[in-house]
């Protein structure tokens, strides 16, 4: 079945650097761009932008452009997301997603999340 | 941060009706469809409704969404307790380029 399996929790000094992984498997890996959506703890789903599968293309949101890569291993069907200048708002769930069997903007497929926390 | 408003909590017994309510903007609910999403504890989303009032196979039929102007609503019809959970709304944002999510509900049942 159509699966994205995540890297485990991570815990980095302010300041580090986390590059969390999402490996897809079920469909043919380059078809569907990968999204990354962060939640804080307790708080809402905020988009931090989506790499095409395809040509490796990333979109990131306004906020963390400068601090965010996201990329792709077609060889492996594993995208990334490396978030730098760690801080302490950035303690988060991590998720990546796709949009595969539904039509439009809507996100069916989850990772299970990776847990980033940001502590001294 | 979150760019669609909702209220932080609902709560209601079981076969009673509740409404959730989701503001937005002209960039974002007032010109595409919305989406929303059920979370329970420590678990990813799952949708519940896509493009503003369509149910994924396996939804229940006791959820409904609708969109008027620049705000939605999730309406859950005999509330159940396996509906207590998170609910968040979601919209694409033409401004922002990006889609945006809601602040996140809390559906309680008593």
């Amino acid at each position: 079945q159509v699966q994205l399996v995540q890297s485990g929790a991570e815990v980095k000094k302010p300041g580090a650097s986390v590059k969390v992984s999402c490996k897809a498997s079920g469909y043919i890996f380059t078809t569907y761009g990968i999204t990354w959506v962060r939640q804080a703890p307790g708080q809402g789903l905020e988009w931090m932008g989506w790499i095409s599968a395809n040509s490796g293309t990333p979109n990131y949101a306004k906020k963390f452009q400068g601090r965010v890569t996201m990329t792709t291993d077609t060889s492996t069907s594993t995208a990334y997301m490396e978030l730098r200048s760690l801080r302490s708002d950035d303690t988060a769930v991590y998720y990546c997603a796709i949009s595969w069997g539904l039509p439009g903007d809507v996100f069916d497929i989850w990772g299970q999340g990776t847990m980033v926390t940001v502590s001294s | 941060q979150s760019v669609l408003t909702q209220p932080p909590s609902v709560s209601g017994t079981p076969g009673q009706r509740v409404t959730i309510s989701c503001s937005g903007s002209s960039s974002n609910i007032g010109s595409n469809a919305v989406n929303w999403y059920q979370q329970l504890p420590g678990t990813a989303p799952k949708v519940l409704i896509y493009t503003t009032n369509q149910r994924p196979s396996g939804v229940p039929d006791r959820f409904s969404g609708s969109k008027s102007g620049t705000s939605a609503s999730l309406a859950i019809s005999g509330l159940q307790s396996e509906d207590a959970a998170d609910y968040f709304c979601s919209a694409w944002d033409d401004r922002l380029t990006g889609p945006v999510f809601g602040t996140g509900t809390k559906v309680t049942v008593l």
